[in-house]
């Protein structure tokens, strides 16, 4: 069984550009979320994707925008970079139905 | 609004000792409570999980204890291990017939066993 995975592992962007981060959701999951995780703090939702569709998010501005492929694989693109955006970003799979949520090692952005 | 607040943020616990990481709540729609342990670099790990129809639960090392009408749980680690250092989050999900699987994540506890 393989597990979710992330990729870049670590990402340095300048203030102002844009970002796309990919995840592989785990083999017989469905849904894919994501969570930013900013340091020494828990990870907060953005946004959680299912039959290709957004299907709930969390407090993030238009700028975080996400996608869901057929295969269930899932990219997370943000615009307009601030320094703030600098954390670990999470990818989140499960299966539809209220099951437990399987994190991937997550992408460290820096914004410089 | 942080809608789970845990405690203490950091917990230093002898070998072979009691660690216990405790969780608060406010939204009674809350109704499924998993705990996850993170080491540095990797991503969170679903460590146990409790539902509010029941007080307790055991896997192995871990228990956890779950008081629904004080809107608390906490996490037990029994017979702690340099193994368990780690930072631990507890969370909520609130009750979905969609299946929104959102977490909310208390701010998490660095925990640190010392021989």
């Amino acid at each position: 069984e393989t597990g979710v995975t992330q990729s870049p592992t670590h990402l340095i962007k300048t203030r102002g550009q844009q970002v796309t981060l990919r995840c592989s959701s785990q083999s017989g999951h469905n849904t894919v979320s994501w969570y930013q995780q900013a340091l020494g703090q828990g990870p907060q939702f953005i946004f959680q994707y299912y039959r290709e569709e957004e299907n709930g998010r969390g407090n993030f501005p238009p700028r975080f925008s996400g996608l869901q492929f057929p295969n269930y694989s899932s990219e997370l693109n943000v615009n307009a970079l601030e320094l703030d955006d600098s954390a670990l970003y999470l990818c989140a799979s499960s299966s539809q139905g209220n099951s437990p949520l399987h994190f991937g090692n997550g992408t460290r952005l820096t914004v410089t | 609004q942080q809608q789970v607040k845990q405690s203490p943020q950091s917990l230093i616990v002898q070998k072979g000792g009691i660690s216990i990481i405790n969780c608060a709540y406010e939204n009674t729609a809350f109704d499924y409570f998993p705990w996850y342990q993170q080491f540095p670099g990797k991503g969170p790990a679903l460590l146990i999980a409790i539902r509010p129809d029941v007080s307790e639960k055991k896997e192995g090392r871990f228990t956890i204890s779950f008081n629904k009408s004080a809107k608390q749980f906490s996490l037990h680690i029994m017979d702690s291990q340099p193994g368990d250092s780690a930072t631990y989050f507890c969370a909520a999900r609130r009750r979905s017939n969609f299946g929104n699987e959102k977490l909310t994540f208390g701010t998490g506890t660095r925990l640190t066993i010392i021989p």
